[in-house]
Formats: C-alpha cells, structure tokens, sequence
C-alpha cells in the first residue's frame, strides 16, 4: 500500500524548472519521504528523502510542507536526461527500507 | 566499482517450471532487496534478506523464495510458474537500511 499520491503524467519544456507534487495526507510523524527516479529500460535511482525540513542535494530540491501532508520534488532545470517515472514513497521511521512503490509520475521533457 | 549485476537479463519459462534468478549487490552492500515490476506499474516488494535470513516479505505468495549467501549475493526463486508472473523482477542492495541501489533486472516471460 503505497499511500501517496502522484499525477500519473507532467510536462515540462528544457531547462525550465519542475515541480512534481505528492500528496500523503495519513503520513505519521516518523514517515520519511522517498523519491525514487525510473528512466526507460534501468532500474529505479535515488533521488532525495526527507523528514520534516526541506533537502537539498546535487540532484534535486524537496519542499514538505509545514503539515507534512503533501511534498514536492524540485528540478531546477529539467534536461533531456531528467524524463523518468518518478516514485514518492512514505517509509515508517521502523522499517528500514522496504519501499512500496505507488505508479508514480511520468515526467516529459520537451527539447 | 561495480554496482548491482543481475542474471539472466532476459528468460522465457513455460507455466508449471521454475525459475531461479541472481543478484549480486553493490561492494560494501550487506542487503539485499526484490521487487517485481509489471509492465506500466511501480515495482512491487517480494522480500529483503539480510544475514542469511529473509528480514520482511511483502504480498507474494509461498511460490517466492529466496536465499543469501555468505558472500551476499542472492536468489530468487519463483515455483509453478503462472503467466501473471510475466514481469521484470529487480534487485536492490544497500548497506543496511540505507539508499537503494537497483540493478537493471531480469526480464521474466511466461508462456
């Protein structure tokens, strides 16, 4: 049971930034959040995770919001390479990383 | 450094055989996670195995078996093979409960 929910498709033009949404309005206080990245024919990729505040790393930027019942994942300038599904997972603090993948956000990147 | 290999990359079955897939994890990585993802949907937990012994198993029925070996590595097993079991199955590693690291799977065809 994934728990999250994500648009099932969003576009974006090149190098212009992308805000994909995830909503997990029954998070408890000691859910993390996971973002996982699929491109064609690999297996998923770590994106960025986070608690409470938000994270930012080489990859991407994570915004929770204050209530923790929703996310967004930010690429601040989406190229060609960035078309992926992309996976918002919730994780109780206590079982490690055994993640339940939702069908996540099928992100598009026009040249 | 190697990240995690898996084999065979593609195999077709016929339904009633058994299938036995590999995985080896990622250098330093003591963990090893399975999934199995159908076409169009997010990769669905099978089970993770740490020090030998199965640690947690997701919604898959007994025909799913795994082992670890002293070295880390890891088998899949799946029995009586049914055609919804048509699916690319994918190992993960990681170093506890750490970031996952995903090979590019094993494609799995049963006619």
């Amino acid at each position: 049971d994934a728990k999250t929910t994500q648009p099932n498709s969003m576009e974006s033009n090149e190098e212009e930034p992308v805000h994909l949404p995830c909503n997990h309005s029954t998070i408890s206080g000691t859910d993390y959040i996971h973002w996982y990245r699929q491109l064609p024919s690999q297996g998923p990729e770590y994106v960025i995770h986070g608690l409470t505040s938000n994270v930012n790393n080489r990859m991407a930027s994570l915004a929770i919001a204050e209530d923790r019942k929703s996310s967004t994942l930010i690429l601040h300038r989406a190229t060609l390479r960035d078309a992926a599904v992309y996976y918002c997972i919730r994780t109780p603090s206590n079982t490690g990383n055994q993640f339940y993948f939702g069908t996540g956000t099928s992100l598009t990147v026009i040249p | 450094d190697a990240g995690v290999t898996q084999s065979p990359t593609h195999l077709i079955k016929t339904r009633g055989q058994q299938v036995t897939l590999r995985c080896s994890p990622k250098s330093g990585h003591d963990t090893v996670s399975w999934y199995q993802q159908a076409l169009g949907q997010g990769p669905q937990f099978i089970f993770q195995y740490y020090e030998e012994e199965e640690r947690q198993r997701g919604n898959f029925p007994d025909r799913f078996s795994g082992h670890q070996f002293p070295n880390y590595s890891s088998e899949l097993n799946v029995n009586a093979l049914l055609l919804g079991d048509s699916a690319l199955y994918l190992c993960a590693s990681s170093y506890g409960p750490g970031e996952l690291f995903f090979g590019e799977g094993s494609r799995l065809t049963v006619l």
